[in-house]
């Protein structure tokens, strides 16, 4: 079944330091989406990337995705206290519908 | 910045019991979408909805749950019988257009049964 899973599932760095984290899925997709949530609230959109795009920046943000590989991943650079959060990817894909499918998120812990 | 909003935040109530979850999705969006994350699990998709009608559900959307857009803003969640299992927080989402859309999610409601 399709499914995104995140690596690491925990990640902890300095406050000004890089994180990346990865996602990886196993079925054709349409779009990959990756999402922030702070503990016990909602799901904040960051960013989208389509079946044939390869890369995408917003921001701090930057985002892969290699379809051969069947896997994306998520740098956040230079990061600030208030990036502590759970990322996670979600993708869709044209046999599914519109719906997406979650991963199990990576918890990142920026230390000031 | 247009946002989806949720009503209400934080709901008890004792199994058995009829819940409605509210929202309101983002005004020009056409496509709405619940999910809902079990304490520390991933995010599962429940249902979607577009043109008045449910477009696919997932195993969990059984005869219990049903969705409604009562009216031109609102989309409801209403669970008829609630059991213990239920307790999670479920979250609408909302997509302007159908495939290669974002979906914006709404802040979820946490649903308590007890």
């Amino acid at each position: 079944s399709q499914q995104g899973e995140e690596d690491p599932q925990a990640l902890s760095i300095q406050e000004g330091e890089n994180a990346t984290m990865n996602c990886s899925y196993k079925t054709s997709i349409n779009n990959l989406q990756w999402y922030r949530q702070n503990s016990g609230r909602g799901l904040v959109h960051l960013i989208l990337i389509r079946s044939n795009e390869r890369e995408k920046h917003s921001g701090r943000l930057r985002v892969t995705l290699d379809t051969s590989k069947k896997s994306s991943s998520l740098l956040i650079t230079a990061s600030r206290a208030a990036d502590t959060a759970s990322y996670f990817c979600a993708t869709d894909a044209w046999a599914a519908g519109n719906k997406l499918t979650f991963g199990g998120g990576t918890r990142v812990l920026v230390k000031p | 910045e247009p946002e989806v909003t949720q009503t209400p935040s934080h709901q008890v109530t004792q199994m058995g019991q009829e819940v409605i979850l509210r929202c309101v999705p983002i005004s020009n969006h056409l496509y709405f979408y619940w999910y809902r994350q079990i304490l520390g699990q991933k995010v599962e998709f429940l249902v979607s909805f577009y043109n008045n009608e449910i477009s696919e559900k997932s195993e969990i959307f059984d005869d219990q749950f049903s969705v409604e857009r009562p009216d031109g803003s609102n989309f409801t969640l209403k669970i008829r019988s609630t059991k213990l299992e239920d307790s999670a927080m479920y979250f609408c989402a909302s997509s302007e257009g159908g495939p290669r859309s974002e979906q914006y999610f709404g802040p979820g409601t946490r649903l308590t049964v007890t």
